[in-house]
């Protein structure tokens, strides 16, 4: 069965400093790997997605990702943080195609990010 | 583009009671699903469909039912309503193209009593 671990409830950063999000994954075969990220009171939005190829990953709003087989992880990234980057921020992983049941998209525990002015 | 779209926003019920949960996408998209989030707990899958007139089973299906006539709609319907079916209801849709992401409603609030 395929999981996602987000080990911190909660990141703090300051304003204009890098941040990560962190996310391990578990899956038998090569993963397909999401970030969403969730604005209070909304539904989740889409931020990138690591299906095959280079391990750096770009997506929305200056957010990237970083792709490692040997760790199982797939951090999220950005190099200045905004004070609207301040959402609940989701990672997920879906398994190789093996059938209809494949589509199943598994989400880790949410980590809310706060990015303090 | 509406996109997704869910209603009601908020519901409350009585225990035992019964409703449905409807979502509607226009964007053709051929998989659609049903998740939770609950506090603590992140997403979990109910129920999904890969195409109209086909359902399956997600990781907590039980007390919730779902059909899928047309392309369109994905409605969950709450049998018998208990305290612990109290959460946010997210739907989400997709297409079929195993890469692609998954695109969510702005989620109903349910509270059971």
């Amino acid at each position: 069965a395929q999981s996602v671990a987000q080990p911190e409830d909660q990141v703090n950063v300051a304003e204009g400093n890098p941040l990560t999000v962190k996310c391990t994954y578990s899956v038998s075969g090569n993963p397909y790997l999401f970030w969403y990220v969730q604005y209070p009171n909304r539904g989740l939005q889409f931020l990138l997605k690591y299906i095959t190829g280079d391990n750096l990953v770009k997506g929305s709003y200056g957010f990237e990702a970083e792709f490692n087989k040997s760790q199982t992880s797939f951090h999220l990234k950005k190099p200045s943080a905004l004070v609207s980057d301040s959402a609940l921020y989701f990672c997920a992983v879906r398994a190789p195609y093996s059938g209809a049941g494949s589509y199943q998209l598994t989400f880790g525990k949410g980590t809310k990010l706060s990015v303090i002015p | 583009n509406a996109g997704v779209t869910q209603t009601p926003k908020f519901q409350v019920l009585k225990t035992g009671q019964s409703m449905t949960l409807q979502c509607a996408q226009d964007m053709n998209h051929e998989y659609m699903s049903w998740y939770r989030q609950d506090p603590g707990m992140g997403l979990r899958l109910i129920h999904y469909s890969v195409g109209a007139g086909i359902t399956d089973q997600g990781e907590v299906p039980n007390g919730y039912n779902v059909s899928r006539s047309t392309t369109e709609d994905f409605p969950l319907r709450l049998l018998s309503a208990a305290p612990s079916q109290t959460s946010v209801y997210f739907c989400a849709s997709s297409y079929k193209n195993y890469n692609s992401p998954l695109h969510f409603g702005n989620g109903t609030r349910l509270t059971v009593t």
